[in-house]
């Protein structure tokens, strides 16, 4: 059973870099076949993709982030990782890393349990 | 890219049937089979309900069901039950090898 989860700063500040780490458990993120994700939810508000991740360090973005995300993989760690740079308050949301299977259109079939990030001084 | 188009609310008693409709256009709901379904209950984890259209995660109930045409994706749960009352979000897969989401449905069962 695949578990993966997100670790990192609960607050960070107006201007500064977010940064988390998604630990992949029960499954290696070097067998391919599978994109890795990360979804953020504002308070109260739908869903929205980031972006994703192949082991060979493959990437895209939504175009509405791509200038200020960065999205990197650690196969010795068996992690991945965001970055969001210049952060606002709108920023402020619940981030979850996610798996996504290529063979079944990269359905998202694990999901971490999120992690609320909190942008304010 | 834009969010794909999902009514804010639906509701239904308890045993009836429900849709809710997520509308994309040809670059993404309408030109791929790749569209999934994700149920959430407050506080919680996304979870997959429906896959490629319409085909069901081993485990789940098979009163839910997901179909499409054209550039619209519905999934349709039939005999509602209380658990079922969620946030429903669809996504697909687009022609920039991206994912989007829908806007969300909030599922009230009465």
């Amino acid at each position: 059973q695949v578990q993966l989860q997100e670790s990192g700063p609960g607050l960070v500040k107006p201007s500064q870099t977010l940064s988390l780490t998604c630990t992949v458990s029960g499954g290696s993120i070097s067998s391919g076949g599978y994109y890795w994700s990360w979804i953020r939810q504002h308070p109260g508000k739908g869903l929205e993709w980031i972006g994703y991740i192949y082991y060979s360090g493959s990437t895209y973005y939504n175009p509405s982030l791509k200038s200020r995300v960065t999205i990197s993989v650690d196969t010795s760690k068996n992690q991945f990782s965001l970055k969001l740079s210049s952060v606002t308050a709108a920023d402020t949301a619940v981030y979850y890393c996610a798996r996504s299977d290529i063979l079944t259109g990269y359905t998202i079939d694990y999901w971490g349990q999120g992690t609320l990030v909190t942008v304010s001084s | 890219q834009s969010a794909l188009t999902q009514p804010a609310s639906v509701s239904g008693s308890p045993g009836q049937s429900i849709t809710i409709s997520c509308t994309g256009t040809s670059s993404d709901v309408g030109g791929y089979n790749y569209v999934s379904w994700y149920q959430q209950h407050p506080g919680k984890a996304p979870k997959l309900m429906i896959y490629e259209v319409s085909n069901r995660p081993s485990g789940v109930s098979n009163r839910f069901s997901g179909s499409k045409s054209g550039n619209t994706a519905s999934l349709t749960i039939s005999g509602l039950q209380a658990e079922d009352e969620a946030d429903y979000y669809c996504s697909s897969y687009t022609s920039s090898s991206t994912e989007v989401f829908g806007g969300g449905t909030k599922l009230t069962v009465l």
